[in-house]
């Protein structure tokens, strides 16, 4: 049992460029997040959805987009990526609204240069 | 700002003694706690959670105890074992588990020494 599958682990963006991170989840949770740890800090919530097509924001959406076409996957993209960006970013999933457990992935670690 | 605070950036405790981590929260509205355990290179785990209906729960070597007034909270370990080293994130909620956001600490690295 797979869990919550995040790719790439490692990624090095210049400023600009544009990027999808992928995050696949194989427990049928209909509740899926986005998370970004920066350094020092608390996870804070980029975006999360509440099953297939329906998406909002969380604390810290700016620069960020996602969709959700299917109960499985839950991919975050990037447009113009700006050094602010640089963050760890972990996708989770859970069977019941965020507040409580939450299932985490192994967590993308993103550098803009 | 931070909504939930974990002063203390680390920990060192020796093997079989007790830990004690430390939480506090300034959002008196927050009413669901949970304690998150993180291993390098892997996605944070749940470890333990309590409603603020209680103010202990308690789960094999892992107790969490929530002081509302005070608005703190802390997680002890007893036994601690060497494979409890981890970083521990404190995280609260608003509208309990119904909640959409999960408010998370800034973490406190543990470090059991055998």
């Amino acid at each position: 049992n797979a869990g919550v599958t995040q790719t790439p682990k490692f990624r090095i963006l210049k400023i600009g460029q544009s990027m999808t991170l992928q995050c696949t989840q194989d427990m049928n949770h209909n509740y899926m997040y986005w998370y970004r740890q920066d350094p020092g800090m608390g996870l804070k919530l980029i975006y999360y959805s509440v099953g297939a097509g329906i998406t909002d924001k969380g604390e810290v959406p700016n620069g960020y987009n996602v969709s959700r076409s299917t109960t499985e996957d839950f991919p975050l993209r990037l447009e113009l990526a700006a050094p602010s960006q640089t963050s760890v970013y972990f996708c989770a999933s859970s069977a019941t609204r965020g507040g409580g457990e939450l299932f985490f992935g192994e967590g993308s670690r993103l550098t803009v240069l | 700002d931070q909504q939930v605070k974990q002063n203390s950036p680390s920990l060192s405790v020796q093997e079989g003694r007790i830990s004690i981590l430390n939480c506090d929260y300034t959002n008196s509205m927050f009413d669901y706690f949970l304690w998150y355990k993180k291993y390098p290179a892997e996605g944070p785990t749940f470890l333990i959670s309590i409603s603020s209906i209680k103010d202990k729960n308690e789960d094999g070597r892992f107790t969490v105890f929530l002081n509302k007034s005070a608005k703190h909270l802390s997680l002890h370990i007893v036994p601690s074992q060497p494979g409890d080293s981890a970083v521990y994130f404190c995280a609260a909620s608003e509208g309990g588990t119904g909640a959409n956001n999960l408010f998370f600490g800034t973490g406190t690295r543990l470090t059991v020494i055998p």
